[in-house]
């Protein structure tokens, strides 16, 4: 049973490039959250998807930043426009049960690590 | 709103011996659960440890074990018997029904041989 995937691991972009991140949920999961960690800090939550939904994305920046989570295929974070203050390792996590459980435990993502030169 | 505090950005540790890394919380709502994770330098995401505000014992998994004390809002991570490979970054983090993670700014663990 594979984990959360995904990829690029590692991603570099110039400024103004556009950056795609995937993930790909563990096996059963349908509820995909996207984290971003800044060097040295801890993670912060950007949003929340289910299958076609988002759920809560009151952690997105109102500008540049989207995410979705198509029918099929992957959740993507997609960063439009980057700047240097983007570059930061994004964390994806999965769980396999509704958030309203304290006990919902996340299984998270071996992160991609953006870098905007 | 929720806020998660460790004060300690960085511990040395002894190898073999134990280690407590310190983290309180914030939150006005009654259910909650608390966790823990450790991220090594190779940046992944590791989850050692889950106490729920209403488990009257403190949660335990292998070495490590959660000291909560509610009334102090406080639940923190004992690592006993170090080896080399704790040495890493720890993250105290909090969700609320409903909500999602929050997290602390982390605790740099460096085991000392």
């Amino acid at each position: 049973n594979a984990g959360v995937m995904q990829n690029p691991r590692h991603l570099v972009r110039r400024r103004g490039q556009e950056a795609r991140l995937r993930c790909s949920p563990m096996k059963g999961h349908s509820h995909v959250y996207w984290y971003r960690q800044l060097p040295e800090e801890g993670l912060k939550f950007m949003v929340y998807l289910q299958k076609e939904n988002i759920i809560d994305e009151s952690g997105m920046p109102k500008e540049r930043f989207s995410a979705e989570f198509p029918k099929e295929g992957p959740s993507i974070l997609r960063i439009q426009q980057v700047v240097r203050g983007d570059s930061a390792a994004y964390f994806c996590a999965s769980s396999p049960i509704l958030p309203g459980q304290p006990n919902n435990e996340q299984f998270f993502g071996p992160g991609t690590r953006l870098t905007v030169l | 709103a929720q806020k998660i505090t460790q004060t300690q950005p960085g511990m040395f540790v002894q190898e073999k011996e134990a280690v407590t890394l310190d983290c309180t919380y914030d939150t006005s709502d009654q259910s909650y659960g608390l966790f823990w994770y450790k991220q090594p330098s190779s940046g992944e995401m590791i989850f050692l440890i889950y106490q729920g505000s209403y488990d009257e014992q403190n949660a335990t998994e292998g070495r490590y074990s959660l000291n909560f004390q509610k009334a102090r809002k406080s639940a923190n991570l004992v690592i006993s018997a170090s080896q080399l490979g704790d040495s890493a970054m720890y993250f105290c983090a909090m969700r609320n029904y409903g909500q999602n993670f929050v997290f602390g700014p982390g605790t740099r663990l460096s085991v000392l041989p």
